[in-house]
């Protein structure tokens, strides 16, 4: 079974401040996904990572894929209230599967 | 309007009863999902289907059943509800050539 350990759990910041949260596995996922959850809503996509090394951003928001394709960071600059949310990683082993396996996500609260 | 919509969005039931909770979907994908959320425990998939006439278990399927009574929909059945169902459930969708999941806004159920 592929497991995706996500930390930290909960991380509550002021407004403006950086951070980063992780995800990290044993095993070799073919692709990463983040999503965000809003209280009451569903997972949404933030961004894919496919290539071992590769780095995505999006405005804010920095996404990157470890070399060996086993684990991924997240990077939010400058956090705000509206980043405020659950963020899930969730990898994907491939073969034409698309079978998710989620970790457990990371609470982020942002103070204004 | 909403491209994957979840009915009931709250249900109260009790120990032993049937519920039956609903999933259409309006983006034409073939892959249909069901997963349950539960604080700690991240998204853990019950059920999947990747066409009409496909149907597999996921991690935690004991307990419930689906059907999948067309292109756009997937049910999800308790045939006898326990108190430790009581979960967020969410049904996704995705395309057959792209990994990405797109999630409904989750049944909130309480079995008592």
């Amino acid at each position: 079974t592929q497991l995706l350990e996500q930390s930290p759990q909960f991380l509550s910041i002021q407004e403006g401040e950086n951070l980063t949260v992780y995800c990290n596995s044993s095993s070799v996922f073919s692709s990463l996904q983040w999503y965000r959850q809003e209280p009451g809503e569903g997972p949404v996509l933030l961004v894919t990572v496919v290539t071992g090394g590769e780095v995505k951003k999006l405005k804010r928001l920095t996404f990157q894929f470890g070399d060996a394709r086993k684990d991924s960071s997240l990077h939010i600059t400058a956090a705000q209230p509206g980043d405020t949310g659950l963020y899930l990683c969730a990898g994907t082993s491939g073969a034409g599967s698309y079978q998710l396996t989620f970790g457990k996500g990371t609470k982020l609260s942002v103070i204004p | 309007d909403a491209d994957v919509t979840q009915t009931p969005r709250n249900r109260i039931t009790k120990t032993g009863k049937r519920i039956m909770l609903e999933c259409s979907q309006t983006k034409g994908h073939d892959r249909m999902y069901w997963y349950r959320q539960d604080p700690g425990l991240g998204l853990r998939l019950i059920y999947y289907s990747f066409d009409v006439k496909d149907i597999n278990k996921g991690e935690i399927s004991d307990g419930y059943s689906v059907s999948r009574q067309a292109q756009a929909k997937f049910s999800l059945s308790l045939e006898s509800a326990i108190p430790n169902q009581t979960a967020l459930y969410f049904c996704a969708t995705s395309d057959s050539l792209v990994e990405t999941q797109y999630f409904g806004p989750g049944t909130r159920l309480l079995v008592l």
